[in-house]
């Protein structure tokens, strides 16, 4: 079993609509969470970072959290064609021990 | 803002050689990663270091090193290039400990090895 796992996709939505972006982790002892995103040819870049249950919200992405299910997921409202990226999951669990998903491929059709 | 650089953007090397990629950052990161990745397969840790001279094994250490001399520098040496290391090839840097920090990426060096 993988620590990270995420739908490869690609998923597919029409602009204006919400993305979700799902993750799931094994370690229950995680601890913190990350989204990042990566444009083709390009190096990844961080989206939110989350470290308890709940919602965090920043502008038009909504990052959830529920460690008692071991999955986080993200919201992208208003998907722009700009959104269209792999969404990375990462997890961290203690020093410096992490867990990246191979991600999730997302494309915004105008 | 933070700065991750690396060496070169497209490498060719060939088969039998020893290449060296270089990673600098401009923030006093304690922490540098480096990654590899692959389609399918996503990001795969080879090495970090959490201090100058120091390094840990990631995921896929074998046919690969690396040096930390000073603390802002990061290389990954390929002792004997081989075709399997034909990847795209990643460096990053956090501040404190990666479990709980944003890692900070670098443009990515593309490497084939004919």
């Amino acid at each position: 079993q993988k620590e990270v796992e995420q739908n490869s996709g690609p998923l597919s939505v029409p602009e204006g609509a919400i993305a979700s972006l799902n993750c799931t982790y094994s370690d229950r002892g995680s601890q913190s969470f990350f989204w990042y995103r990566q444009y083709s040819g390009k190096s990844p870049e961080l989206i939110m970072s989350i470290y308890s249950n709940g919602d965090k919200e920043d502008g038009r992405f909504t990052a959830q959290l529920n460690k008692a299910s071991q999955y986080v997921s993200l919201l992208i409202r208003d998907s722009q064609p700009s959104d269209s990226a792999t969404y990375l999951c990462a997890v961290g669990l203690t020093g410096n021990q992490f867990y990246f998903g191979t991600g999730t491929s997302l494309t915004v059709i105008p | 803002d933070v700065k991750v650089t690396q060496s070169s953007r497209y490498l060719v090397k060939r088969t039998g050689e020893k290449v060296f990629l270089e990673c600098v950052q401009d923030m006093d990161h304690e922490n540098m990663f480096w990654y590899r990745q692959d389609p399918g397969l996503g990001l795969r840790l080879i090495y970090f270091s959490y201090d100058v001279k120091m390094k840990e094994k990631g995921d896929i250490p074998e046919g690969y090193s690396v040096s930390r001399e000073k603390k802002e520098r990061f290389s990954l040496i390929l002792e004997s290039a081989s075709t399997n290391q034909t990847s795209m090839y990643l460096c990053a840097s956090s501040l404190g400990l990666a479990a709980y920090n944003e890692q900070f990426f670098g443009p990515g060096t593309r490497l084939t090895v004919l």
